[in-house]
């Protein structure tokens, strides 16, 4: 089945610096959803990208979709404290049928240090 | 607008006995699905539901069962709860399917099961 694997599991960065969280799917992907899970939290929607090679902003964030529609990234610029939690990306699973079944990659912690 | 509500928000239980956790949405919307998340493997789906009296398995449906009876409400079943069945548990819904509109999660039942 669709596998979907995002690297890396845990980063730690200063606060200001960047950050970056890549998504890979083992099959090509309708569309893929972005979410952020604030530490204790529930998963909160980011966005959808749908197009290949879409990129879309939001404020710090950038979110791209991959020519191939098999992977994409968030990444954020001057990363503050608001910022941390889990981020995961999430695609259909399967493409053929437009399903109603999301597949969510295994997430990317995000700590700041202050 | 509550969004979408889960209840109970903590359970401990025995292994063998049984509880129901209840999902209740009031955005109207016809898909409903039941995930549970471990610590580094994301969010796995359980069951999901297109709508008022359908349901199907997701990826983990072993040892659960679900109902739609109303629209607004998915009940996810443990009939004999075991060690590893310990997890929180998140319910979502979306508007239409999971291909084309984002999922909107509940805060979570987290389950501890002795």
């Amino acid at each position: 089945g669709q596998q979907v694997m995002q690297i890396p599991q845990y980063q730690h960065v200063q606060e200001g610096e960047d950050f970056t969280t890549y998504c890979n799917s083992s099959t090509t992907l309708s569309n893929i959803q972005w979410y952020k899970q604030r530490p204790g939290g529930h998963p909160v929607f980011l966005i959808q990208l749908v197009k290949s090679g879409e990129v879309k902003k939001q404020k710090r964030l950038t979110f791209q979709f991959g020519e191939a529609k098999k992977n994409s990234s968030l990444h954020i610029t001057a990363t503050q404290t608001t910022d941390v939690g889990t981020y995961f990306c999430a695609g259909p699973q399967d493409p053929i049928f437009g399903n109603e079944k999301l597949t969510f990659g295994t997430g990317t912690r995000l700590t700041i240090i202050p | 607008n509550a969004g979408v509500t889960q209840t109970p928000k903590f359970r401990v239980l025995k292994t063998g006995q049984s509880m129901t956790l209840l999902c209740a949405q009031d955005m109207n919307h016809e898909y409903m699905y039941w995930y549970r998340q471990d610590p580094g493997m994301g969010l796995r789906l359980i069951h999901y539901s297109v709508g008022e009296g359908t349901t199907a398995k997701g990826e983990v449906p072993d040892g659960y069962n679900v109902s739609r009876l109303k629209k607004q409400n998915f009940l996810l079943g443990l009939e004999s709860a075991a060690p590893s069945q310990t997890s929180v548990y998140f319910c979502a819904s979306s508007l239409r399917t999971a291909n084309t509109g984002e999922l909107f999660f509940g805060e979570g039942s987290r389950l501890t099961v002795l």
